[in-house]
């Protein structure tokens, strides 16, 4: 199905692991972007991607690495996890028009829970 | 900086109940402005956007005008229904700096009871 699909939707990992939250679109969209939403915080950006191999930093990126070797992936990792990433992370995406407007499609998200 | 404000919930209200939530925001510039909703275990979608001042979006009976003096965006709907339970997220962009810079209020949880 077309879209933007999220993997795992649900995870539970312990302190100092490493967890990789994978994102996956299909409409060939440029941009994409990593948020994670937590109570009394909102939304995020963690990292964005304008393009295959073109990452920058979003508000709060300490923690986490990406890359984007194709333009339909844009996997997160959290190389050494703690108990403050427990979050819901989000994945999205927009083609060059809906970054200029802030029109984003959204993934269903990947709730992660870090003992 | 930029920031939105929302007001905060959780909001509850009976089937076909009027519906404000109020959204009040800070720019530099001319930003547009959206409410994004997210249903329960899903992502957030767009439900509706203005562009410039005093434009009104509107999207499955809501509304919402921009009102640059008075910096609101705020949302409408005259005839709640169960299924419009979800979270509303207030955001705005400024032009030429990108979805990268959208920047989200902190939510709105509203409940229908039927």
């Amino acid at each position: 199905d077309a879209g933007i699909t999220q993997s795992p939707r649900y995870k539970i990992t312990e302190t100092g692991r490493q967890v990789t939250l994978m994102c996956h679109q299909t409409w060939s969209h440029s941009y994409m972007f990593w948020y994670r939403q937590d109570l009394g915080h909102g939304l995020r950006l963690i990292y964005y991607s304008a393009a295959a191999d073109i990452t920058d930093k979003g508000e709060v990126p300490d923690g986490y690495v990406v890359s984007r070797s194709k333009t339909e992936n844009f996997p997160l990792t959290l190389e050494s996890a703690t108990r403050s990433q427990t979050s819901v992370y989000f994945c999205a995406s927009s083609d060059w028009a809906g970054s200029n407007t802030g029109e984003l499609f959204f993934g269903e998200g990947s709730r992660l829970t870090v003992l | 900086g930029n920031s939105v404000t929302q007001m905060e919930g959780p909001v509850t209200l009976s089937e076909e109940a009027f519906l404000t939530i109020n959204c009040t925001y800070t720019a530099t510039g001319y930003p547009s402005l959206f409410w994004y909703v997210q249903y329960p275990g899903e992502g957030l979608q767009l439900l509706l956007k203005a562009t410039k001042a005093d434009d009104k979006g509107s999207n499955k009976g809501f509304e919402a005008t921009y009102r640059k003096e008075t910096t609101s965006f705020h949302l409408e709907k005259g005839s709640v229904q169960v299924s419009d339970s979800a979270v509303y997220f207030c955001a705005l962009s400024l032009p030429r700096e990108g979805a990268q810079k959208l920047v989200f209020g902190q939510g709105t949880r509203l409940t229908i009871n039927p």
